[in-house]
C-alpha cells in the first residue's frame, strides 16, 4: 500500500479554515484517498473519501489534483471540538481488507 | 446505540496471564477488523474476518494471538502469555462491503486498553 506523508502537527484558531495536505507519490490506480479523525481514547472516525477532483460533505472537503500524488483535507471554520488527530490513508480496503494508518496530523484549535 | 461495542474497556493484567477481548460489530456488517494502537502511533492492522472466515493475519499477530468470529457476528481476540510489549489499545472495526458504502469506511469501536504489568 502507498505510504503517505503529512505534517506531524498544526495549530489553528477557532473560526479559521484549516487545510491539511498529504503526499502519496506512489498511489496506485485503484487506490482511494481517505481521511479519518481520532479523538483521545476513541476509535478513528471516517471523515471523507475521494478518488479524484473535489469531494464535499457536511464535515469537510477533499481536494485531489489530477496527478493524485497529493490531497488536501479542508475543514471550514474549525471549533475547539475539531482538536484531534487526522489521518490520511490511501488504498482500497474493500479489496485488501485493511486500512494502513500513518502517524497522522495532530490539529490543535485554540480559542 | 447500534455502533461497534467492545468489552472490557480497560484491562490490567500481569505478565504471563491470558486475556480475551470481545467485539460486537454493527449487526448488518459482514467484515470485522482488529487493530492495535500504541501511544503516539496510528492504528496497526492485525487481522480481519469476512463473515466467519479469517481472511488475513498480520505478521504482527504472533502465535500468542488468536482471533475468532464463530458465527459471523461477534469476535474475540485472545492474547496468551501476555508480555509488557502487548500493552496497547486494541481497536475493533466493522464494515459492509458493496453497495454505496465508501470503500475505505470502517466503523471503529471505543477500544480496549490493555496494560500488562
Amino acid at each position: 500500500l502507498a505510504k503517505t506523508t503529512q505534517p506531524i502537527s498544526m495549530d489553528s484558531y477557532e473560526g479559521q479554515e484549516v487545510n491539511i495536505t498529504c503526499s502519496h507519490n506512489n498511489i496506485a490506480t485503484n487506490d482511494y484517498i481517505t481521511w479519518y479523525q481520532q479523538f483521545p481514547s476513541q476509535g478513528p472516525r471516517f471523515i471523507i473519501q475521494g478518488y479524484k477532483t473535489k469531494v464535499t460533505n457536511e464535515v469537510a472537503s477533499l481536494f485531489i489534483p489530477a496527478d493524485r500524488k497529493s490531497s488536501t483535507l479542508s475543514l471550514p471554520r474549525v471549533s475547539l471540538s475539531d482538536t484531534a488527530v487526522y489521518y490520511c490513508l490511501v488504498g482500497d480496503s474493500s479489496n485488501t481488507g485493511k486500512l494502513i494508518f500513518g502517524q497522522g496530523t495532530t490539529l490543535q484549535v485554540k480559542p | 446505540d447500534t455502533g461497534v461495542s467492545q468489552d472490557p474497556r480497560h484491562k490490567i493484567t500481569k505478565r504471563g496471564q491470558n486475556v480475551t477481548f470481545r467485539c460486537d460489530p454493527i449487526s448488518e456488517h459482514n467484515r470485522l477488523y482488529w487493530y492495535r494502537q500504541t501511544l503516539g502511533q496510528g492504528p496497526e492492522f492485525l487481522t480481519y474476518f469476512q463473515n466467519e472466515a479469517q481472511l488475513e493475519k498480520s505478521r504482527l499477530l504472533s502465535d500468542r494471538f488468536s482471533a475468532e468470529r464463530p458465527k459471523g457476528s461477534f469476535s474475540t481476540l485472545e492474547i496468551q502469555r501476555t508480555e509488557q510489549g502487548d500493552s496497547a489499545m486494541y481497536l475493533c472495526a466493522s464494515s459492509r462491503t458493496g453497495g454505496e458504502t465508501p470503500r475505505n469506511e470502517q466503523f471503529f469501536g471505543p477500544g480496549t486498553r490493555l496494560t500488562v504489568l
